[in-house]
């Protein structure tokens, strides 16, 4: 099947700082691809989709000053979040679509991010 | 509007009983249904879906789930649990009709099989 990777798989930073999340699609090309965030014991929430090539259409209530989102290739998608503080650690989780009318959605190991 | 309910946050069965996991969604239009597990701190791995065709969809690991138009419900089932299946399980359902593809997920149920 799919594969998609991230990295790095955990990160800790300090507050203030930018940490910048890579999500990529080993073995397809994605078309789309789709960040979320995952609180503890809760679902997932969509933070963002991007294609390849133009700017991410963003959630309501998602900052997309602070989280910046490139999709420069059809296999590689990359989030920072910039000026991190504490209330930004939690678990970010990428998929990849590929193209298609049924596309469905290969997910990431996910990333956890820890400011302190 | 998608949305997708998971009634129970948890559910617990003994090892070798069969298990529902259930699910039930609101979407127009036809709906294009899935479930997922997650394992502690990883990524969400994918178990099966529903697009069109047999009600009863069978998936990885042994599980199966039954798409119920009238009931609005795809609860996901395993005839007989392992200790190895407890993990979260989030259903998620998506739009055919619409242009965007992304998935709307429910809040999960964490399973406990126990031993």
């Amino acid at each position: 099947g799919a594969v998609v990777s991230q990295h790095p798989s955990w990160v800790i930073c300090k507050s203030g700082t930018s940490v910048k999340i890579e999500c990529r699609s080993l073995d397809f090309q994605a078309t789309t691809m789709f960040w979320y965030r995952q609180f503890p014991k809760q679902s997932l929430m969509l933070m963002a989709t991007s294609n390849e090539g133009s700017k991410a259409t963003y959630e309501q209530g998602v900052e997309k000053d602070k989280f910046l989102i490139n999709h420069a290739s059809l296999t590689l998608s990359t989030l920072t979040v910039t000026s991190a503080h504490p209330e930004d650690s939690s678990f970010y989780i990428c998929s990849a679509s590929v193209g298609g009318s049924y596309n469905e959605q290969f997910f990431g190991p996910g990333t956890r991010l820890t400011v302190l | 509007a998608q949305s997708v309910a998971q009634p129970e946050d948890q559910v617990n069965v003994a090892e070798g009983n069969p298990l529902t996991v259930k699910c039930t969604y609101s979407v127009s239009g036809n709906p294009y249904l899935f479930w997922y597990v997650q394992y502690p701190n990883r990524g969400l791995q994918f178990l099966l879906k529903y697009i069109t065709g047999d009600n009863l969809v069978k998936g990885s690991y042994g599980f199966e789930a039954e798409f119920n138009k009238s009931q609005t419900s795809f609860h996901l089932k395993k005839p007989s649990a392992l200790v190895s299946d407890s993990a979260l399980y989030f259903c998620a359902v998506r739009a055919l009709q619409t242009g965007a593809n992304n998935l709307f997920f429910g809040t999960g149920t964490r399973l406990t099989v126990i031993p």
